[in-house]
């Protein structure tokens, strides 16, 4: 069965900290890759997604992702963290590429905490 | 504001209670989800519907039901069979199959 795996249960760093969180999905064919963001007490939101073309892909608050297919993974990175980033972060995949979104799997969450 | 309304936020029941979780969107969208988020599990997918009076089971389905006789609502039954009903449950939409997904803010049911 398809799987996705989010290495940290909980990472902590101090603002201003570079901050990269790994993905990895377990399916050979087509992917379309996504990572969303609960902050505190908000709704889950798209933070930014990949579906073709550029692996680097750019998405908002100053997140970038990057796919790279030989290693299935999607790992989310920021080069200075903000203790506004605080939140619960999720990977997750779609492997029906074109087809219905209720193949999308999600990882189990990685809590990021921002010290000031 | 467009978006998804999930109510109430807060619900407890009795154990053996079948309860009717609500969902609204106002997006527009064709598709609709119900998922289930577990501290450490992530997220869940119970059902999911592409279009009205369409629904597919997810991967927890069991002890539960959807209806989706309009498009913006897609309402989510727990049954008295759901043995771990306790959970926060999160309603999603997205345009299409295949479009990202918008939330809501969620439901935290409590049963005793």
């Amino acid at each position: 069965a398809q799987s996705v795996s989010q290495h940290n249960h909980h990472v902590i760093l101090s603002e201003a900290a570079s901050l990269e969180l790994g993905c990895n999905y377990s399916y050979g064919g087509t992917v379309n890759l996504f990572w969303y963001v609960q902050y505190p007490g908000q709704h889950l939101q798209l933070l930014l997604k990949y579906f073709s073309g550029d692996p680097l892909v750019k998405g908002i608050k100053g997140f970038e992702a990057e796919f790279i297919k030989s290693k299935f993974s999607f790992n989310l990175r920021k080069p200075s963290v903000q203790w506004s980033d605080t939140a619960e972060y999720f990977c997750a995949v779609n492997t029906n590429y074109g087809g219905s979104q209720g193949n999308l799997i999600f990882g189990k969450g990685t809590k990021l905490s921002v010290k000031p | 504001d467009g978006g998804i309304t999930q109510s109430p936020k807060y619900l407890f029941r009795k154990e053996g209670q079948n309860v009717t979780l609500s969902c609204e969107q106002n997006l527009n969208h064709d598709a609709m989800y119900w998922y289930r988020q577990d501290p450490g599990q992530g997220l869940r997918l119970i059902y999911y519907s592409q279009i009205v009076n369409d629904f597919q089971k997810g991967d927890i389905a069991e002890g539960y039901s959807v209806s989706r006789e309009k498009k913006e609502s897609f309402p989510l039954t727990v049954t008295s069979a759901q043995k771990n009903p306790t959970a926060f449950y999160l309603c999603a939409s997205s345009l299409t199959g295949r479009s990202p997904l918008h939330f809501g803010n969620g439901t935290r049911l409590t049963v005793t």
